[in-house]
C-alpha cells in the first residue's frame, strides 16, 4: 500500500522555467492538498480539492496552479518558476468530511536558480 | 495574530524527563485538533488526534483547553528517538483547510 506518491523528489529549475509536480493517492481519499515549506514558516497551504472536480486557493497561491485530474491525482504547476518558490512542497489527502487526518507523501525538494 | 501559534524552541531535554508543549489558537469556532511529528527532512506523521476529554496514546498525553484555546502535548520519559519536530494543527468549523502552527522543536541528549 503506497498510500502518497510524489514525484519527482528533487527538482532544479531555471528561472522561468516551467514544471508539473505529481501526486497521487490509493487511499480513495475525497480530500487533496499541495503544501510548501520554508525554513521558519511551517507548512502553508497553496491549493486544496476537497472531493473530485473541485480546487480552491489556500494562504500562498500565486504562481501556481493545480489540477484535480481524477479522485487519486492531484497536480500542482509552476507555470513560470521564480527563486521564491524555492521550498519543499508536500501533498497530502484525508478522507475529507469529519475525518481531517492528513497523510503526506515524501515532498518535493525544488530549487529555482 | 497568526491563526495557530507554537512556541519553536528548541526544547533540549536529558533522556528520561518529562517535557509539554502548548499551542494556542485564535478561532474559537475550531473544532478539530491533532499533533503531528516531522524528522528532518521528513513528511509529517499523525501522532495523535485531540480529543475534549483529553487522550492519552503510551507516554504522549494531549489536552484541550477550549476556554483559554490552546491544545497542549506531554511527553513522558522522553526518549532519544523523541527528538523531532511536533507540528499542531487546527481544523475551523465549516472549512476543509486544516491550519498548520509552525513546530516546535524537541532535543532528547543522552
Amino acid at each position: 500500500n503506497a498510500g502518497v506518491t510524489q514525484t519527482p523528489k528533487f527538482q532544479v529549475l531555471k528561472t522561468g522555467q516551467s514544471m508539473t509536480l505529481q501526486c497521487a493517492q490509493d487511499m480513495n481519499h475525497n480530500s487533496m492538498y499541495w503544501y510548501r515549506q520554508d525554513p521558519g514558516m511551517g507548512l502553508r497551504l497553496i491549493y486544496y480539492s476537497a472531493s473530485e472536480g473541485t480546487t480552491d486557493k489556500g494562504e500562498v497561491p500565486n504562481g501556481y496552479n493545480v489540477s484535480r485530474l481524477n479522485k487519486r491525482e492531484f497536480s500542482l504547476r509552476l507555470e513560470s518558476a521564480a527563486p521564491s518558490q524555492t521550498s519543499v512542497y508536500f501533498c497530502a489527502s484525508s478522507e475529507g468530511g469529519s475525518n481531517e487526518k492528513l497523510f503526506f507523501g515524501s515532498g518535493t525538494q525544488l530549487s529555482v536558480l | 495574530r497568526k491563526e495557530v501559534e507554537q512556541d519553536p524552541g528548541p526544547f533540549n531535554v536529558p533522556e528520561g524527563a518529562t517535557v509539554a508543549f502548548n499551542c494556542t489558537y485564535s478561532n474559537s469556532a475550531s473544532q478539530s485538533f491533532f499533533w503531528y511529528r516531522q524528522d528532518c527532512r521528513k513528511e509529517p506523521k499523525l501522532l495523535m488526534s485531540v480529543y475534549s476529554s483529553g487522550n492519552e496514546d503510551g507516554r504522549f498525553t494531549a489536552q484541550l483547553n477550549r476556554a483559554s484555546q490552546y491544545i497542549s502535548l506531554l511527553i513522558r520519559d522522553s526518549k532519544l528517538s523523541d527528538s523531532a519536530t511536533y507540528l499542531c494543527v487546527v481544523r475551523s468549523g465549516g472549512s476543509y483547510i486544516p491550519t498548520f502552527g509552525r513546530g516546535t522543536s524537541l532535543i532528547v541528549h543522552p
